[in-house]
């Protein structure tokens, strides 16, 4: 069975800023994806950025981007310049690429972005 | 197009009644889930369809728990007998086959049994 953690229930950050989230996960799969989700109040979950684990190149989504360290079992995301729309729950997932495509999530970052 | 809808936004229920949680995926995704998120919570994976099959319904906590896809499409939860620890977000999420491909979520449906 999977395991996602994060470990951070809250943060803050000023606007323009960067940020990071961390994540770590536990897992006897060599092959699997790793994602982070925001939730913002509306409830409605939305994918940020994902990483497939096979892939040493961390991935970058415009101002998001990821420190994957599979190694260490660590998968980090990295806002910049970060902005007041990016308040939000975020949520560390890992999905295996066989047997099951469910998504095992974290229980969560609430993300605040002050002035 | 359209993304994942969800039917009733929300819903209170007294303690043993029966509720049925609606979802629309999104036209032509054959993959679709249901989550159960508490509050506070990251969401836990319930059960999977892929077209009309339940490959898998190993995260349903109890034998109150029953999902349906009968077409392939619309999917239903439903829980029989409700008590107050079902109170929660139902999610459901919709994506194409394979673990790589996006899952996209709908909006939830918020239980709360009284």
């Amino acid at each position: 069975a999977q395991t996602v953690t994060q470990s951070q229930p809250e943060m803050s950050v000023q606007e323009a800023e960067t940020v990071t989230l961390s994540c770590t996960y536990d897992t006897s799969e060599s092959n699997y994806y790793l994602f982070w989700y925001k939730q913002p109040p509306s409830r409605q979950m939305i994918l940020v950025i994902r990483q497939e684990a096979y892939k040493q190149q961390n991935a970058t989504e415009n101002r998001f981007s990821v420190n994957f360290q599979k190694a260490a079992k660590s998968f980090s995301l990295k806002i910049s310049d970060s902005q007041l729309g990016d308040t939000a729950m975020y949520f560390c997932a890992f999905r295996p690429t066989g047997g099951g495509n469910k998504l095992t999530f974290g229980t969560g970052t609430q993300l605040k972005v002050e002035l | 197009g359209a993304g994942v809808s969800q039917s009733p936004r929300y819903k209170v229920a007294k303690r043993g009644q029966d509720v049925a949680l609606r979802c629309d995926p999104i036209s032509g995704h054959v993959s679709l889930f249901w989550y159960q998120q508490a509050l506070g919570q990251g969401p836990e994976f319930l059960t999977y369809f892929q077209n009309e099959a339940q490959l898998d319904k190993s995260g349903l906590p109890s034998d109150r728990f029953f999902a349906e896809r009968p077409e392939g499409s619309v999917s239903t939860l439903k829980i029989q007998r409700t008590q107050q620890e079902d109170s929660a977000v139902y999610l459901c999420a919709s994506s194409l086959t394979g673990a790589y491909n996006e899952q996209f979520f709908g909006p939830g449906t918020r239980l709360t049994v009284l």
